[in-house]
């Protein structure tokens, strides 16, 4: 079955430590999407990348990094430097850029204790 | 985001009662999408929108894209429980596949 995969769907972090959001899709999309929810304020966009090896900053990328080292995979991690890091994060991938849907990842709950 | 407005925020209505949840642009749209998310899970697909005046619909959702393209409307007849969730709108405003998504429409569907 094709589609996006985020793992783990819970994780927790003491304060301080960096952890890594995977994010996997086999639906050969060339475009894949970062994006952060909480309570009230919808999604906000932290990175995204349209191609292997290249990658851009959305409107909230200080304290995070990513890496398209796999046109499948699309790693996120959450730096220490990132002062409110509790959140839910969502994972997604398009065919292309503007004209197509994205295709959303189930999420993964972030917890900083 | 406030380039990107959704009302209600949140929304209680009898179950068979007719609904509907607004999405308003500050500038001109580039298409707008809406997706369905069940709390604490991945946003699921409705519908894109791209041409003014475009209306497109999917079982007992409706979508319409007016004029402008500064506005979307989604209406669901005749609700039920399995409409229940939260409804997000996401625009792009260039051919970029960037989205801004509003803040979101809780809906609970009372049986």
């Amino acid at each position: 079955d094709g589609g996006i995969t985020q793992s783990p769907k819970y994780l927790f972090r003491k304060e301080g430590q960096n952890v890594t959001l995977s994010c996997e899709q086999n639906l050969n999309h060339d475009a894949m999407y970062w994006y952060r929810q909480d309570p009230g304020q919808g999604l906000r966009l932290i990175y995204y990348s349209q191609i292997v090896n290249d990658f851009q900053k959305g409107d909230i990328a200080e304290g995070y990094s990513v890496s398209r080292e796999k046109k499948e995979s699309f790693p996120l991690t959450v730096t220490s430097a990132q002062k409110n890091p509790t959140a839910f994060y969502l994972c997604a991938s398009s065919t292309r850029q503007g004209d197509n849907e994205q295709f959303f990842g189930p999420g993964t709950r972030l917890t900083v204790l | 985001s406030q380039e990107l407005e959704q009302s209600p925020q949140s929304l209680i209505v009898q179950e068979g009662k007719n609904l509907t949840i607004n999405c308003t642009s500050s500038k001109t749209l580039y298409g707008l999408y809406w997706y369905k998310q069940k709390y604490g899970e991945g946003l699921i697909f409705l519908m894109m929108l791209q041409k003014g005046g475009e209306e497109k619909s999917h079982e007992k959702i409706t979508a319409k894209l007016d004029e402008k393209k500064q506005q979307s409307s989604l209406h669901i007849t005749a609700s039920q429980p399995s409409h229940a969730g939260i409804y997000l709108c996401g625009a792009s405003f260039h051919n970029t596949g960037k989205l801004i998504f509003g803040q979101g429409t809780t809906l609970q569907v009372k049986p």
